[in-house]
């Protein structure tokens, strides 16, 4: 099932420009967690947020957490041609087991 | 740097051929983790394993089997594949005392069944 659904689903911007990724989730999370995935590669882990934090910042990188609406933002400032990629959002549960993905925003920034 | 490893990046195969893809990890991980990935559908988790010979159903098990016979190889069984298996395999795993916490991914598998 899927846990997280991510919006937009694809985002087109200029260089230089901020990007906004929202996540939504439904159930109670132990983490949520942003990955990056360029095309037909595999996923890199971005960053990292525990659910009694609010907010969460990585060089260019800042994700929000807002457990009462369940949903996370990832903002990536100032973005390059480089950052061209699909962003997935990712929640561990409170058994800590496992995480389940949402479906990604693929992110275009032109030069 | 943590490394794991997938061996075919890119697989062709026909329709009821059995399927091995293979993962390994270098850095002593005990679990590791087979995710499925479609467009529109995220990734999808199929089986994972938390020790030697253990195997935990995901979402989507269907299908396939896994084997966990050494603690760095995790291997994806499809037993006879179908069309509806093309796909991207995605193989990761995290250290034990960070269950449900940072996943490190191979560059994935390409699978294509005729």
């Amino acid at each position: 099932s899927q846990q997280g659904e991510e919006d937009p689903q694809a985002l087109s911007i200029q260089e230089g420009e901020n990007a906004t990724m929202n996540c939504s989730y439904k159930t109670s999370i132990n983490n949520l967690q942003w990955y990056r995935q360029n095309s037909g590669r595999g996923l890199v882990h971005l960053i990292l947020i525990r659910s009694n934090e609010r907010e969460k910042h990585s060089g260019r990188l800042r994700v929000t957490l807002d457990t009462s609406k369940k949903s996370s933002s990832l903002l990536i400032t100032a973005s390059r041609a480089a950052d061209t990629a699909s962003y997935f959002c990712a929640t561990g549960n409170n058994a800590g087991n496992m995480l389940t993905f949402g479906g990604g925003t693929r992110l275009m920034v032109k030069p | 740097d943590v490394k794991v490893t997938q061996s075919s990046r890119y697989l062709v195969k026909r329709t009821g051929e059995k399927v091995f893809l293979e993962c390994v990890q270098d850095m002593d991980h005990e679990n590791m983790f087979w995710y499925r990935q479609d467009p529109g559908l995220g990734l999808r988790l199929i089986y994972f394993s938390y020790d030697v010979k253990m195997k935990e159903k995901g979402d989507i098990p269907e299908g396939y089997s896994v084997s966990r016979e050494k603690k760095e190889r995790f291997s994806l069984i499809l037993e006879s594949a179908s069309t509806n298996q093309t796909s991207m395999y995605l193989c990761a795993s995290n250290p034990l005392r960070r269950r449900g916490g940072e996943l490190f991914f191979g560059e994935g598998s390409r699978l294509t069944v005729l």
